[in-house]
């Protein structure tokens, strides 16, 4: 099955942990997204990536890495540095980074991290 | 101001019945108009997309479009429980570009058995 997988599905942290949020596709996807959901404020980009091993901030990056050395895998750490980092957090991918096309993005089912 | 306005709702609506779900944007610009789902705890899926003005169907589902008004609305006929869900508009100024994605809050939709 194609898709976008992300885990753990729940997750939870100590505060002053790192923690790396899982996702992968599989859909030969060059452009990968991270965002962050909280109640009443919409999807905010953390961070994206349009190629391998390029990736660049989103509105809200402060506190959080990523990388991206596979072109299926964009994994996402929350840092320490990250304040409220209580939230659900969705993984997207869309087929054309770069080059010009529809660009639709399709996300995974989500990873909800809380911290304790 | 926010690019993208979507009224959070709640809405409640009983089955069979029409449902209008709207946003607003301020920017002239946006061309590319989508329209996700979002069950409960799970990642928003793609409904519909339409490109400039217009309308476009898919089965139940209508998008509309009116950049005159800067206003974009999805229509659900006869709506089912299973449409209970938040649904987010999207937009995007152009084709490519990855960081230029603006969504609204969503609407919180229950359909009443």
């Amino acid at each position: 099955d194609g898709g976008i997988t992300q885990s753990p599905k729940y997750l939870f942290r100590k505060e002053g942990q790192n923690v790396t949020l899982s996702c992968e596709q599989n859909l030969n996807h060059d452009a990968m997204y991270w965002y962050r959901q909280d109640p009443g404020q919409g999807l905010r980009l953390i961070y994206y990536s349009q190629i391998v091993n390029d990736f660049q901030k989103g509105d809200i990056a402060e506190g959080y890495s990523v990388s991206r050395e596979k072109k299926e895998s964009f994994p996402l750490t929350v840092t320490s540095a990250q304040k409220n980092p209580t939230a659900f957090y969705l993984c997207a991918s869309s087929p054309t980074g770069l080059a010009g096309g529809p660009d639709t993005q399709y996300f995974g089912p989500g990873t909800r991290l809380t911290v304790l | 101001q926010k690019e993208v306005e979507q009224d959070p709702g709640p809405l409640s609506v009983p089955e069979g019945a029409i449902v209008s779900l709207n946003c607003t944007y301020s920017n002239s610009a946006f061309q590319y108009f989508m329209w996700y789902r979002q069950y409960s705890r799970k990642g928003p899926e793609l409904l519909m997309y339409t490109y400039s003005s217009g309308n476009k169907e898919d089965g139940r589902f209508t998008a509309q479009v009116d950049k005159s008004s800067k206003y974009i609305s999805l229509f659900i006929r006869d709506s089912q429980p299973s449409d209970s869900a938040t649904y987010l508009c999207a937009m995007k100024r152009t084709m490519s570009g990855a960081n230029n994605l603006f969504f609204g809050t969503g609407t919180r939709l229950t359909v009443i058995p």
